[in-house]
């Protein structure tokens, strides 16, 4: 059983460029969240998707947008890319129930370098 | 909302010797915690949560934390570290009841075991 797995690994764009990250959940699970983690510091909630639908949303700005698709797998965009948006981007993905705690199981993450 | 601080960026520790990493959080409703790691270039990995019940959690890897709702603390511990705990680790909250359960981070601590 494959866990949360993400592409790219790795990927170094210039300022102003848009980027597109990849996040596949673990077999079963139908929530997706992301997450941003600048160097030495802990992870920020971006925002998170079920249904296809925008759930909930941290504090970043409209720059960053995102998509899940039927199959659960997601997208998180960000355009006008600026030097601060440099970090490791994180996926987690959940299973969505009525009640209760929900684990998150997180990806590899994507290390994206602007330059 | 709610905040996670842990007290120690980096704590250098030798063999077998014992560990505690600190936690601090702050929240107007009741939490869960968490405590995840990260090995170099690898995503997080739960180590282990408290949800409710026994203060005292067991975790993976023979780590162990004690919620302390008096004192809003959540301290991970291990009585004898390996080589191999060197990483990053982070503890995290969810606001309890709240929907989609987004995990707010502390800034992490960095574990450097020698031998």
């Amino acid at each position: 059983d494959a866990g949360v797995t993400q592409s790219p690994t790795h990927l170094i764009k210039t300022r102003g460029q848009q980027v597109t990250l990849r996040c596949s959940p673990k077999s079963g699970h139908d929530t997706v969240s992301w997450y941003q983690q600048a160097l030495g510091q802990g992870p920020q909630f971006i925002f998170q998707y079920y249904e296809e639908e925008e759930r909930q949303r941290g504090n970043f700005p409209d720059r960053f947008s995102g998509h899940q698709f039927p199959n659960y797998s997601s997208e998180l965009n960000v355009n006008a890319l600026l030097l601060g948006d440099s970090a490791l981007y994180l996926c987690a993905s959940s299973l969505a129930l009525a009640w209760g705690f929900n684990e998150q199981f997180f990806g590899p993450g994507t290390r994206l370098t602007v330059l | 909302a709610q905040s996670v601080t842990q007290l120690d960026s980096q704590v250098p520790v030798f063999e077998e010797a014992p560990v505690e990493l600190r936690c601090n959080y702050s929240s107007s409703v009741s939490v869960y915690l968490f405590w995840y790691v990260q090995y170099p270039n690898q995503g997080l990995q739960l180590l282990l949560k408290y949800l409710s019940g026994s203060t005292l959690v067991k975790g993976i890897n023979g780590f162990e934390a004690e919620f302390n709702k008096s004192q809003t603390s959540f301290h991970l511990r291990k009585p004898s570290v390996h080589i191999s705990d060197t990483a990053e680790y982070f503890c995290a909250v969810i606001l309890e009841g709240a929907a989609g359960n987004k995990l707010t981070f502390g800034g992490g601590t960095r574990v450097l075991v020698k031998p």
